[in-house]
């Protein structure tokens, strides 16, 4: 595709629902990225893909978070048990090959937790 | 564990004057300096990067010096217009690490 793509854009939860983030990164990107969000703030790392291969899952918040990206390219971050203190825009970035590469990043998912 | 500190978290310029952005890391395995811009409700992009092995990179209007031995790197906006109103974030990374980003800098440009 012509960039990274992620949906839903938005997505309202109940608090204690379970949500599904995903993300179409570009076309042959190698690497994909999650960071988390807050209002006013830079993005936090959530986790890293390398093709199928997750190598760096350290800044998941706690294991109600959970990524996979099953055949190397569609992602997908799912939260558990939803809590208020998720509410963030989830952004998912891709890049051609290592972390030391350009990073694309997707227009966001927000997540309000109510 | 590693952190990028910067500064200052907002900045106010007359149009056509200079800005300058700074910031610090802590991971002395980083060799990766990216500076993305991002604009309200919008995505971050990357608007110039640098690798260890330079100390300034220039793109029309924007550079980026690297000091390594500090620990030090900064972006440099000259000639600032409207459209340089932003938040800009710089990041630093490794391939032994992921890329963790500063907290961030509110550029409002007065006309």
């Amino acid at each position: 595709g012509a960039g990274v793509s992620q949906s839903p854009r938005y997505k309202v939860a109940k608090r204690g629902q379970d949500v599904a983030l995903r993300c179409d990164p570009i076309s042959g990107h190698v690497s994909l990225f999650w960071y988390q969000q807050a209002l006013g703030q830079g993005p936090e790392f959530l986790t890293y893909f390398q093709n199928e291969a997750q190598l760096d899952k350290s800044g998941l918040p706690s294991d109600r978070f959970f990524a996979e990206r099953p055949e190397g390219s569609v992602s997908t971050l799912k939260i558990q048990r939803t809590q208020q203190e998720d509410s963030a825009v989830y952004l998912c970035a891709s890049s051609f090959r290592d972390r030391n590469t350009e990073a694309f990043f997707g227009q966001g998912t927000r997540l309000t937790v109510v | 564990g590693e952190n990028v500190e910067q500064h200052p978290s907002t900045l106010s310029v007359q149009e056509g004057d200079s800005a300058v952005i700074k910031c610090t890391y802590s991971d002395s395995a980083s060799n990766y300096f990216p500076w993305y811009k991002q604009e309200l409700g919008k995505r971050p992009q990357l608007i110039i990067d640098i690798r260890s092995n330079v100390g300034e990179k220039k793109d029309q209007r924007i550079a980026v010096t690297l000091n390594k031995t500090a620990k030090h790197f900064s972006l440099h906006i000259t000639e600032t217009q409207p459209e340089d109103s932003a938040v800009y974030f710089c990041a630093s990374g490794s391939s032994a690490s992921k890329i963790i980003f500063g907290s961030g800098t509110r550029l409002s440009i007065r006309p």
